[in-house]
């Protein structure tokens, strides 16, 4: 059972470089977010798909682009990182909009 | 819109004693009220949820939580804290206004002592 699935686990980018942030789900749900954690900031939304070809902005969207790529699949774009990305960017899914959130691993980013 | 805040970002505790975290939330919308706990390296796993009906909600590992509709308040307690308890608390609202987002609160982490 691989739940979501999160990749990469640690990336270092240089300001400027571009990068996307890979997600799936085998679980068959319909909703998908990206948050990002900071620390004494808890867990802020990104980007969020309630279901297969939506896509919202949360409360941090800038400087982010997103794309439901099919049911499974939510991936995250930063087009030109920058230092104030450096984060712990987590993907979750749920069954439906408002279930309990299911998480990947995470992701450790680092913009020099 | 919908937010929540979570009062005490450290909360410390004996071993044994009361754990008591707290929420309160925003919303214009009957909510979905969540508690998560992250232990260190890892994702968020889900102790409890509150979607309607009983205002007390029990979780995983002996964790409960009481809903207060008159003081917007959803707070966490556990009646005796094991060492393995020391973590990371996040309260969550949810609910659907145009759409569901899905807002954590700033978290709260928990330190057990011996």
């Amino acid at each position: 059972n691989a739940g979501v699935t999160q990749t990469p686990k640690f990336q270092v980018l240089k300001t400027g470089q571009s990068m996307t942030l890979q997600c799936a789900q085998d679980m068959n749900h319909n909703s998908m977010y990206w948050y990002r954690q900071d620390p004494g900031m808890g867990l802020r939304l990104i980007y969020y798909s309630a279901s297969e070809g939506t896509t919202d902005k949360g409360e941090v969207p800038n400087g982010y682009n997103v794309s439901r790529l099919n049911k499974r699949e939510f991936s995250l774009r930063l087009e030109s990182a920058a230092p104030s990305q450096t984060s712990v960017y987590f993907c979750a899914s749920s069954e439906k909009s408002g279930e309990k959130l299911f998480f990947g691993s995470g992701t450790q980013l680092s913009v020099l | 819109a919908q937010s929540v805040t979570q009062l005490g970002s450290h909360v410390s505790v004996s071993e044994g004693a009361l754990v008591l975290l707290r929420c309160n939330y925003s919303s214009s919308v009957p909510p979905y009220l969540f508690w998560y706990v992250q232990y260190p390296n890892q994702g968020l796993q889900l102790l409890l949820k509150y979607t309607t009906g009983a205002t007390l909600v029990k979780g995983i590992n002996g964790f409960e939580a009481e809903f207060k509709k008159s003081e917007t308040s959803f707070h966490l307690t556990k009646p005796s804290a094991h060492m393995s308890d020391a973590a990371e608390y996040f309260c969550a609202v949810s609910g659907y206004s145009g759409t569901y987002k899905y807002i954590f609160g700033t978290g709260t982490r928990l330190k057990v002592l011996a």
